[in-house]
């Protein structure tokens, strides 16, 4: 059974670029969280999206967002790109997003803004 | 709001030795995830605690959940290098939409 896929795992933008990461959840899952950790916040939560809905957001900037298509795959865009923006963005798979089954987290994309 | 604290933050032992990590939270939830990081490598799950009194055990790890004492321990039985790696506590920020809060990480170094 294929776990969850992140791509790409590694990204270097600039300054004021964006960003599109992609996050392919466990098939049959239809619920993708994302997530964002640095060394000086831990881990934080971004986003989630069921059925293509976002049903949740963190306490991040509009610059931060995404969306869920049809076969639960999800997309996170960050915009004008900050350097503070550089961390470790992983996202993460489960049935329907009620936790009895656990979070299934991918690899994660590395993303260093310079 | 919801804060997931975890303690100790920093852990040496040797090998053969046992502890526990304690595992905080301030608002009622009765769902509570292990998991453990590896240096540059992502989130793997170790235990899902769903109710009040639940105890799960793998190999020379054990977690429990007191959900009226807000709290959370992981047991490392028997230390060994392996078991070296960053644990994380998450709990559920919100009803059934996918939010964890997660505690700081607790760093662990099995000294040989």
């Amino acid at each position: 059974k294929a776990g969850v896929t992140q791509t790409p795992r590694y990204l270097i933008k600039t300054r004021g670029q964006q960003v599109t990461l992609s996050c392919s959840p466990i098939s049959g899952h239809r619920s993708v969280s994302w997530y964002q950790q640095t060394p000086g916040q831990g881990l934080q939560f971004l986003f989630e999206y069921f059925s293509e809905t976002q049903r949740n957001k963190g306490n991040f900037p509009g610059r931060f967002s995404g969306r869920q298509f049809s076969n639960s795959r999800s997309e996170m865009n960050v915009s004008t790109l900050e350097l503070g923006d550089s961390a470790l963005y992983l996202c993460a798979s489960s049935l329907v997003g009620t936790g009895e089954y656990g979070y299934t987290f991918g690899s994660g994309t590395r993303l260093t803004v310079v | 709001e919801l804060k997931v604290e975890q303690n100790p933050l920093f852990l040496s032992m040797q090998e053969g030795k046992n502890y526990t990590i304690y595992c905080n939270y301030s608002t009622t939830s009765d769902r509570l995830y292990w998991y453990r990081q590896d240096p540059g490598k992502s989130l793997e799950s170790l235990f899902v605690l769903l109710s009040n009194g639940a105890v799960k055990q793998e190999g020379r790890l054990m977690a429990s959940l007191d959900t009226k004492a807000r709290l959370s321990t992981l047991h490392i039985t028997a230390a060994v290098h392996d078991l070296s790696a960053t644990y994380f506590c998450a709990v559920d920020g919100s009803s059934n939409t996918g939010k964890l809060i997660f505690g700081q990480g607790t760093t662990l170094q099995v000294k040989p």
